[in-house]
């Protein structure tokens, strides 16, 4: 089946400017989570969603960055006012429930590079 | 807290031979995850592989094996028989239930599989 799509692929913005980035995760899971991937930071968690909960917000750097997840889908990253520091290239993943399994394998999307001039 | 490390930031393999990949990690809950990432130059994560602290034997996935020493906290990857198309940064990531559902990562190793 269909993996994790996101959307653009590739954003070019300029500083200051509002981006949002798209995420369709696996039909089917429940969870869905977002990263962040930079040359200085490595890969840090920002946000994750599981099914109605509320979403555990704890990884996001700034109260520019905000996620929403609509109808238990699709998922919707964006950051207001974006600085050169978000330079980065964005990934969410899927996940069949997140609930207390170690085993749920997460499966992620080919990411959204955000590139802020 | 958990930290994840990877203490080859670059490697090189020849192709056909076997190759491994360290990862120590560090967590204070009994019960967690270990788990593998391939990151090819195209950008993607793709899992390989899966060992749960409670699993009494090491995971294998076809060409990749996991040497889990749970004592040393170490869960260190092993590609046989390597091949060009193996060459990517890979990422040991866990996840311990008591800091939340999110995968913490190391810092990668880029593997390069000569000729």
């Amino acid at each position: 089946g269909a993996g994790v799509s996101q959307s653009p692929s590739n954003k070019v913005t300029e500083k200051g400017k509002d981006v949002e980035l798209r995420c369709d995760p696996i039909s089917g899971h429940t969870a869905l989570y977002w990263y962040r991937q930079s040359l200085g930071q490595g890969l840090e968690f920002l946000i994750y969603f599981q099914g109605n909960s509320a979403p555990d917000k704890s990884g996001l750097p700034s109260d520019r960055f905000s996620a929403e997840r609509t109808g238990g889908s699709v998922s919707t990253l964006t950051i207001q006012r974006t600085q050169q520091e978000d330079s980065a290239v964005y990934l969410c993943a899927s996940s069949l429930s997140g609930a207390s399994l170690s085993t749920d394998t997460q499966y992620f999307g080919p990411g959204t590079r955000l590139t802020v001039l | 807290a958990q930290k994840i490390t990877q203490t080859q930031p670059g490697m090189f393999v020849q192709e056909k031979e076997a190759v491994t990949l360290d990862c120590t990690y560090d967590t204070s809950d009994p019960s967690y995850g270990l788990f593998w990432y391939k990151q090819p130059s195209s950008g993607e994560m793709i899992f390989l592989i899966y060992q749960g602290s409670y699993d009494q034997q090491n995971a294998t996935e076809g060409r990749y094996s996991l040497n889990f020493q749970k004592a040393r906290k170490s869960a260190n990857l092993v590609i046989s028989a390597s091949q060009l198309g193996d060459s990517a940064m890979y990422f040991c990531a866990m996840r311990d239930l008591n800091a939340g559902n999110m995968l913490t990562f190391g810092g990668g190793t880029r593997l390069m599989v000569k000729p």
